[in-house]
């Protein structure tokens, strides 16, 4: 199993940035998927989830109309579009696999995970 | 402030047991699946309990994990220098929505 991050960045406050991880190694469409983040010398966050075939989302509140998560099974992505950003997102975000197709977002088995993008809110 | 309570920081001697609490309601871990993640500084986190007691493959059964009510607790035995790592417990929230994780326990290994 292999999640692959790209897109972290310095933006300005108020900017958007996109993050993408694209997975190998197993069937990608068979699986939930989600977003972690960890802010510099904090504790984990999580960020948003989405079902394998993108039928739900769940979002952190704070994030919540300003992010979104999108997937694109055909292309073994998994995408985390940031915008309107602010200090506060400062962190490293993840992806990570989640529960197999047939169970729910409550089964936070996060079995394999990206790298980590960095993004950097500051003016 | 975390939705989940854990002690900051716990310690041990090579060879001893250690026991991170985590600490949630009803609307979280007593109505959920709790796992728990290591964290090695620098890199990224690592599945070590999911569905309260279960091992993923590769985590040796020195770690084990359990759940009573809205409390679950993580067991380390024979402590190795490596088990040197932040700890999480996480799980889903039912009045959130979303996941919740706790605020991490740092094990130092004396």
């Amino acid at each position: 199993v292999q999640l692959v991050q790209s897109g972290g960045d310095l933006v300005q406050p108020g900017g958007s940035l996109r993050l993408s991880c694209v997975a190998s190694q197993f069937t990608f469409s068979d699986y939930w998927m989600n977003w972690v983040r960890q802010a510099p010398g904090r504790g984990l966050e999580w960020v948003a989830t989405i079902k394998e075939d993108g039928s739900e989302r769940y979002y952190l509140a704070s994030v919540r109309g300003r992010f979104t998560v999108s997937r694109d099974n055909t292309k073994n992505s998994l995408i985390l579009q940031l915008s309107r950003l602010r200090l506060e997102d400062t962190a490293v975000y993840y992806c990570a696999r989640g529960a197999i197709a047939g169970h729910g977002a409550t089964r936070i088995n996060y079995d394999s995970w990206g790298q980590g993008s960095l993004v950097t809110v500051s003016s | 402030q975390s939705v989940l309570t854990q002690p900051p920081s716990a310690s041990g001697t090579p060879g001893q047991t250690v026991t991170i609490s985590c600490s949630g309601s009803n609307s979280n871990i007593g109505s959920n699946y709790v796992s728990w993640f290591q964290q090695v500084p620098g890199t990224a986190p690592k599945l070590l309990i999911y569905w309260n007691d279960q091992w993923p493959s590769g985590v040796p059964d020195r770690f084990s994990g359990s759940k009573s009510g809205t409390s679950a607790s993580l067991a380390i035995s024979g402590l190795r220098s490596e088990d040197e790592a932040d700890y999480y417990c996480a799980t889903w929230d039912e009045s959130l929505s979303g996941v919740v994780f706790g605020g991490g326990t740092k094990v130092t290994v004396l």
